[in-house]
């Protein structure tokens, strides 16, 4: 099945504790993405990524990391979280963009 | 800078009405391309449409509708006869291009759609 996975679902940290939230898609897309949703922000990108080792900085990517070493993966660091990071997190991909984007399941954050 | 304005933040309505949800981009790229996207109350994100800036004709899929037109920059979602489970929050998006690393999306807000039986 054709899928965006995300782990973990849910995750409750503390400040300062370096996490990381994996993305995988099997599609063999080149394209991917990071997403943060905020009540009444709507969805905001942090990161993105057209292909292995190539990415570059969306709208909100103060405080996040991103690798992109195979095409299938596209983890997100928060090296040092703090509580406004504490959102939910979409990973997304396409084939190319601009098609359709695919989003995983999303992440669950909550950083005390 | 590129901006999609959904106004309406919250819709109600009993099932079987109409109901229109709006969408108004700006953006200075002559070829771009719109989206909408369905969130359900199980909070995927799910993809509803796709159409680019060169096709203004309008789209049908069983009981949804979009009306796109370019003068006004508008995008605009009907859902016809709706139905409980239409109940959501709808996204629409705008693809930003960003330099050879691809394109973004820029959603907007999104308008919580409530359908009460």
């Amino acid at each position: 099945e054709a899928q965006v996975t995300q782990n973990p679902r849910y995750l409750i940290t503390v400040t300062g504790k370096k996490l990381t939230v994996t993305c995988s898609q099997n599609m063999n897309h080149e394209y991917m993405s990071w997403y943060r949703q905020d009540p009444g922000l709507g969805l905001r990108q942090i990161y993105y990524s057209m292909n292995v080792e190539v990415t570059d900085k969306g709208d909100v990517p103060e405080g996040y990391k991103v690798s992109r070493k195979e095409k299938r993966n596209f983890p997100l660091i928060l090296e040092s979280p703090s509580p406004n990071q504490t959102s939910l997190y979409f990973c997304a991909s396409s084939r190319t963009s601009p098609n359709e984007q695919f989003f995983g399941p999303g992440t669950r954050l909550t950083v005390l | 800078a590129q901006k999609v304005t959904q106004a309406q933040t919250e819709i109600s309505v009993v099932e079987k009405e109409d109901v229109t949800l709006d969408c108004v981009y700006e953006t200075r790229d002559t070829t771009y391309y719109l989206f909408w996207y369905k969130q359900p109350p199980s909070g995927e994100l799910v993809f509803l449409i796709r159409r680019n800036s060169f096709d203004e004709q309008n789209e049908i899929s069983g009981r949804y509708s979009w009306n796109f037109q370019k003068s006004t920059s508008s995008f605009n979602f009907t859902i016809t006869a709706s139905q409980v489970v239409d109940s959501a929050v709808y996204f629409c998006a705008l693809s930003e291009y960003l330099n050879q690393a691809g394109t973004a999306l820029i959603f907007g807000k999104g308008t919580t759609l409530s359908v009460s039986s």
